[in-house]
């Protein structure tokens, strides 16, 4: 059964630090893995889909890589701002599994 | 091109009572999935359908049912209500089976059961 962990649970910086977000899995045999930002009581904007021969996509100040070996995703956001402010969630598999989500605060 | 839509926005309902929600899949998408997020929790999978048929089924019990329309809509009925059902519900299309393309999710449903 494919268990997705996120990490950090919250997170709090500083508006323009880069910072990385963490997404691992369990089972290695996965078709795509999909990160999505979600607003408080809205629904899921999709940010950056890798698919399984894929290692790596980058969307503006967002770059996201897949290391399906080691389980393993990371979101990696440049100079954030206040407006990325929202909770990141991870997605892996056929039938989407997501992690608990990171709650990101950029504060002005 | 239109995006996911459900209706739905809000809904209130009593212990007990039955409900239907609706979603309109993307253009050009031929499948469906439902999700369950409840406060402070990531989304968890209900059913997926495919071509009218369910394509997979998470870990919910029966009186959580569901229909796929020939123009590919949706439907998810939720019989017995209970307490513990209050939720968003988000409907998300792809165009196939194992979302190479990804998945778009709606705007959800937020239920209240009371």
């Amino acid at each position: 059964k494919q268990e997705v962990t996120q990490i950090p649970a919250a997170l709090s910086v500083p508006e323009g630090e880069n910072l990385v977000l963490n997404c691992s899995f369990t089972d290695s045999a996965i078709y795509n893995l999909q990160w999505f930002r979600q607003d408080p009581g809205k629904g899921l904007t999709s940010l950056l889909l890798i698919q399984s021969s894929q290692r790596e996509q980058t969307s503006g100040r967002l770059n996201a890589s897949l290391d399906k070996s080691s389980g393993r995703s990371t979101l990696y956001i440049a100079a954030s701002q206040p407006g990325d402010s929202a909770t990141y969630l991870c997605a892996v598999g056929q039938n989407f599994v997501f992690g608990p989500g990171t709650r990101l605060s950029v504060l002005p | 091109e239109t995006g996911v839509t459900q209706s739905p926005t809000h809904l209130i309902k009593t212990r007990g009572q039955q409900v239907t929600l609706r979603c309109s899949s993307q253009s050009g998408h031929n499948t469906v999935s439902w999700y369950q997020q409840a406060l402070g929790q990531g989304p968890q999978f209900i059913f997926q359908y495919y071509r009218e048929e369910e394509n997979g089924r998470g870990n919910f019990p029966p009186r959580f049912s569901g229909l796929q329309f020939p123009n590919y809509s949706s439907e998810l009925n939720v019989n017995a209500l209970e307490l513990d059902d209050s939720a968003l519900y988000l409907c998300a299309s792809s165009q196939d089976r194992v979302a190479n393309y990804g998945y778009t999710f709606g705007s959800g449903t937020r239920l209240t059961v009371v």
